[in-house]
């Protein structure tokens, strides 16, 4: 199970929104509405955003938003703040019972 | 407080084994499927494998790098889950988390351990 490919890096001002994307197959991300979205600040565990696609867990901001379309999920992150400079993954549910995270993508805010 | 804490880690020898306890608190932890997933020293996250709760099976399932060397188990009436590393390699030197499913019939990590880190190096 190869990872799903997420860009390396991607940056904004405060206030600006980004997007990221998660580009699976027909086997994960596109056959089910399982994919989750992680934060992960330096040196700190992984944190749920997202889940099956779309919902926030609670306590988590309303800036955080996801959606999915064919083989791609995405994460757009709203009103850009300080606090959101992190790495984020997505995660899939597999056709082979089995789970895939994505390379991981940096966030930066200028 | 829902808390998961990860125990077991250290440096062991290539072709060696280790196992990891990830023990639970805060939840009723028989009734979750839990997981474990690793990071390697400045890499991403890596899905290593999970266990389902009893009441839907128990079953297990693993990545294709850890099948058939790693095992998954649980016992619910101490709330400890457990990776039975053997034949260990220099590549699966990683921090190791301990997560716990959001529900049995999804597919979202919403508690996650600190970590426990595995040396494997001779």
């Amino acid at each position: 199970q190869s990872a799903l490919t997420q860009p390396a890096s991607v940056s904004g001002s405060p206030g600006q929104s980004i997007t990221i994307s998660c580009t699976g197959t027909s086997s994960d991300v596109g056959a089910y509405d399982f994919v989750s979205w992680y934060q992960q600040h330096p040196g700190k565990a992984p944190k749920l955003m997202i889940y099956d696609v779309s919902n926030r867990p609670s306590g988590i901001s309303n800036r955080f938003s996801g959606s999915k379309s064919g083989n791609t999920a995405s994460l757009t992150i709203s009103g850009l703040q300080a606090e959101d400079e992190a790495d984020y993954y997505c995660s899939s549910y597999t056709s082979s019972d089995t789970g895939v995270f994505g390379t991981g993508t940096k966030v930066t805010v200028l | 407080e829902v808390q998961l804490v990860e125990s077991g880690g250290g440096l062991v020898q290539p072709g060696r084994s280790l196992r990891l306890s990830c023990t639970a608190s805060g939840f009723i932890f028989g009734d979750y499927a839990m997981s474990w997933v690793r990071q390697a020293p400045g890499k991403g996250l890596e899905w290593v494998g999970f266990i389902r709760s009893k009441g839907y099976g128990g079953t297990t399932g693993y990545a294709a790098s850890v099948k058939g060397r790693f095992t998954i188990s649980r016992d619910d009436s101490k709330s400890i889950a457990y990776l039975q590393m053997n034949s260990l390699k220099t590549e699966d030197t990683a921090v190791y988390y301990c997560t716990k499913y959001n529900r049995n019939d999804g597919w979202a990590f919403d508690i996650w351990g600190q970590g426990t880190m595995v040396t494997v190096s001779s």
